[in-house]
């Protein structure tokens, strides 16, 4: 069972950053935030994880709080293509690495 | 990046009929494949675990007699919608382990396929 809470719904204006938000007030020591994005009618698409520390790489940045139980996916410049849903989900470490997917939030850049 | 292909991408086919969706790893082998069963609006449900050389451990509630799981290779895993009824009508998505060099470490990813459309009439 998905084991996070997000908004089912942002709208974020081209050209600005925008914030996803994800509360896992139950995630475990040993548990990653993962974040995937699905464009309408496609298979999801990696984006970034993380453990502890705060991540960034080219398509994101990943805030974790230091109690661990939320966390905000930042894209930073979004675009018309970032219009999509986003999934944030928490996957242990030690295990047959199944995702199990919350409902997401659905983005939508406007232009 | 590791590329993971589903075929075909959609398909349409007669009620009592047999369907097989192929989910294929092009570019690393995965000894891990996953499938995915997704209902328009709705987020990705996960069927079952294929691992190679093994039966698929399937998620509760979903009929392993029903939907047939085959890994026969490291590089394709195959589900069989048996005797497909209307209700079976879905977007079926695959996705693939594989082990990856990171920063620091390596570690386990998952790739997705790109999705099989399924109708049936």
């Amino acid at each position: 069972d998905a084991k996070t809470t997000q908004p089912p719904s942002m709208d974020c204006a081209e050209g600005r950053a925008a914030n996803l938000p994800c509360n896992h007030s139950t995630i475990s020591g040993n548990e990653y935030v993962y974040w995937y994005r699905q464009i309408h009618s496609q298979g999801p698409q990696y984006i970034i994880h993380g453990l502890k520390n705060n991540e960034t790489n080219e398509m994101a940045s990943l805030i974790i709080t230091e109690d661990r139980k939320s966390s905000t996916l930042i894209l930073p410049h979004a675009t018309l293509r970032d219009t999509a849903v986003y999934y944030c989900i928490v996957r242990p470490t030690n295990t047959g690495n199944q995702f199990y997917f919350g409902t997401g939030t659905s983005l939508t850049v406007i232009p | 990046g590791a590329v993971v292909s589903q075929h075909p991408s959609w398909v349409i086919c007669k009620s009592g009929t047999s369907v097989k969706i192929e989910c294929r790893s092009l570019d690393f082998q995965a000894t891990t494949m996953f499938w995915y069963r997704q209902f328009p609006k709705q987020s990705l449900m996960l069927m079952a675990t294929s691992n190679e050389g093994s039966k698929a451990t399937y998620e509760q509630g979903v009929e392993k007699d029903k939907f047939l799981i085959n890994h026969a290779s490291l590089t394709l895993s195959t589900l069989t919608v048996t005797s497909a009824h209307p209700e079976d009508s879905s977007f079926y998505i695959c996705s693939a382990r594989a082990l990856l060099a990171g920063r620091k470490s390596s570690y386990n990813e998952q790739f997705f396929g790109p999705g099989t459309r399924l109708t049936v009439l």
